[in-house]
């Protein structure tokens, strides 16, 4: 069976430092993966999906980045954190192929910059 | 563009009695509707998804969806509500374009009182 990875389940950074949040996904090839923030417990907002290696499209010009350096690792970034990216970052994979096939999410990352 | 609205921030409904979640949808061409549940600090897990078909799609948990075309709707329903189903429920539409990323509502926290 598949299963999706986070970490670290939560992070508490300053304003200004780096940041790296990790996802893997075990039992799938090829999968579709994708980046979301939910700010206030509520609407999900996506920030990146990957169809492949090194393929990366951004929704939402912003203070991050994405990089898939591996089929099922999708790893996102940033240089200097602001206030503004406090949130709970989810992963989620889906099957290639049809495109009506569901996303999985995973346990999500809880991100404070104070 | 898609979207998705859910017009409820919540639904409060009493153990046993049946519930109902809203979802409208805005979308060209055929749509694929999804339904997930967030429980506290976790991911969200998936539902349903009516892809096409019959109209009313069952799914985990006792829940099912009614598809309903000429409204654009698609509500979420149990004939009997527990109250371990208490929970923030999105309504989520796949984006048209190629793009495979779903567009979420912003949401309807439900509340099962004993």
């Amino acid at each position: 069976s598949q299963t999706i990875h986070q970490w670290p389940a939560t992070l508490v950074q300053p304003v200004g430092s780096p940041l790296s949040l990790e996802c893997t996904v075990e039992g799938t090839s090829n999968p579709n993966l994708y980046w979301y923030r939910q700010a206030a417990g509520r609407g999900l907002q996506l920030l990146f999906y990957s169809v492949g290696i090194g393929q990366i499209s951004s929704e939402v010009p912003q203070n991050l980045s994405a990089s898939r350096p591996q089929d099922r690792q999708f790893i996102l970034s940033s240089k200097k954190l602001l206030l503004s990216d406090s949130g709970f970052y989810l992963c989620a994979w889906s099957s290639p192929g049809p495109t009506h096939n569901e996303q999985f999410f995973g346990p999500g990352t809880r991100l404070t910059v104070l | 563009a898609q979207s998705v609205a859910q017009p409820e921030d919540q639904v409060n409904v009493a153990e046993g009695n049946p519930l109902t979640v809203k979802c409208t949808y805005s979308v060209s061409g055929n749509p694929y509707l999804f339904w997930y549940v967030q429980y506290p600090n976790r991911g969200l897990q998936f539902l349903l998804k009516y892809i096409t078909g019959d109209n009313l799609v069952k799914g985990s948990y006792g829940f099912e969806a009614e598809f309903n075309k000429s409204q654009t709707s698609f509500h979420l329903k149990k004939p009997s509500a527990l109250v371990s189903d208490s929970a923030l429920y999105f309504c989520a539409v796949r984006d048209t374009g190629g793009r495979r990323a779903l567009t979420f509502g912003s949401g309807t926290r439900l509340q099962v009182q004993p």
